[in-house]
C-alpha cells in the first residue's frame, strides 16, 4: 500500500498570497487531520476530516480552512499568508478518527 | 482538555545501550490511545509504537516497549540496544477514542524529546 503523499514538499510564499497544500491519504482510509509544527510551539492541531465533513477544528484562524473529497483525498487552504505561518504542516491519515494515524512527509512552507 | 507533558528535552544514550523516555499526559476520559512517534531529521513522522487505555499488557514491537500505567497516567518508552538509527525527535501522543469529547479525531502531542545516541 502507498503512504500518505503530501503535495507539493517545499513552498516559498510571499506575505499576503494564499497557498494550497494537498494530502492524498492511504487507501481506504477515511479520516485525513492536519497538524502545524514550529520550533516555538510544537505540533498543533489544525483539522480533522472524515467523509468529507470536518469533524474537529483547532484554535487557528479563520483563514485557514480545509476540505476534504469524496475520494478521501484533503486539501487546506491558507489565504493572506502571514510571516508567522512558516511551517512545516503535516497530514494524517487513519481508517477512522479514532485509530491509529500515519504520517506523510510533510509540506515546508516558508513565508518571506 | 487533554495535554501531553515530555518533561525531558534532551536524553542521550550509548549504542547497544538501553535509554527510557518519559511521558505523563492528563484526561478524565477512560477510553484512548497513546502512541510513540519518531521524527527523524528527514522530518517524516514515523509511528514507533501504540497502546490501547484498556489494554493492560504493555505493548512491545521489537526492541520498543512501553510501560502504561494508567492510574499515574504515565507512558514511558523503553528502547533497547539502542542503534545510531533510533536518533531523533520522539513525540508521545494521545488520541481519545470517544465520539462525544471535544478532542474526537485529534492527535494531541508533548513537546519532544531529542534523542542522541553515541557510538
Amino acid at each position: 500500500k502507498a503512504g500518505v503523499t503530501q503535495t507539493p514538499r517545499y513552498l516559498i510564499k510571499t506575505r499576503g498570497q494564499q497557498v494550497t497544500l494537498s494530502c492524498s491519504p492511504i487507501s481506504g482510509h477515511r479520516s485525513v487531520s492536519w497538524y502545524q509544527q514550529t520550533p516555538g510551539q510544537g505540533l498543533q492541531f489544525l483539522f480533522e476530516y472524515f467523509s468529507e465533513t470536518q469533524r474537529n477544528k483547532g484554535n487557528f484562524p479563520g483563514r485557514f480552512s480545509g476540505r476534504q473529497f469524496s475520494n478521501s483525498r484533503s486539501e487546506m487552504n491558507v489565504s493572506t499568508l502571514e510571516l508567522g505561518d512558516s511551517a512545516l504542516y503535516l497530514c494524517a491519515s487513519s481508517e477512522t478518527e479514532n485509530t491509529e494515524a500515519f504520517f506523510g512527509q510533510g509540506t515546508r512552507l516558508t513565508v518571506v | 482538555a487533554q495535554t501531553v507533558t515530555q518533561s525531558q528535552p534532551e536524553m542521550s544514550v550509548q549504542e547497544a545501550e538501553t535509554v527510557t523516555l518519559s511521558c505523563t499526559y492528563d484526561t478524565s476520559e477512560s477510553d484512548y490511545y497513546l502512541f510513540w512517534y519518531k521524527q527523524p531529521p528527514s522530518r517524516q513522522m514515523i509511528l514507533v509504537i501504540r497502546q490501547e487505555a484498556y489494554k493492560q499488557q504493555n505493548a512491545t514491537e521489537n526492541r520498543f516497549s512501553v510501560n502504561f500505567q494508567k492510574a499515574a497516567k504515565s507512558f514511558s518508552l523503553k528502547i533497547s540496544d539502542s542503534q545510531l538509527g533510533d536518533a531523533a525527535m520522539y513525540f508521545c501522543a494521545y488520541r481519545s477514542r470517544w465520539a462525544g469529547g471535544t478532542s474526537y479525531g485529534k492527535l494531541t502531542f508533548g513537546q519532544g524529546t531529542i534523542l542522541t545516541v553515541h557510538p
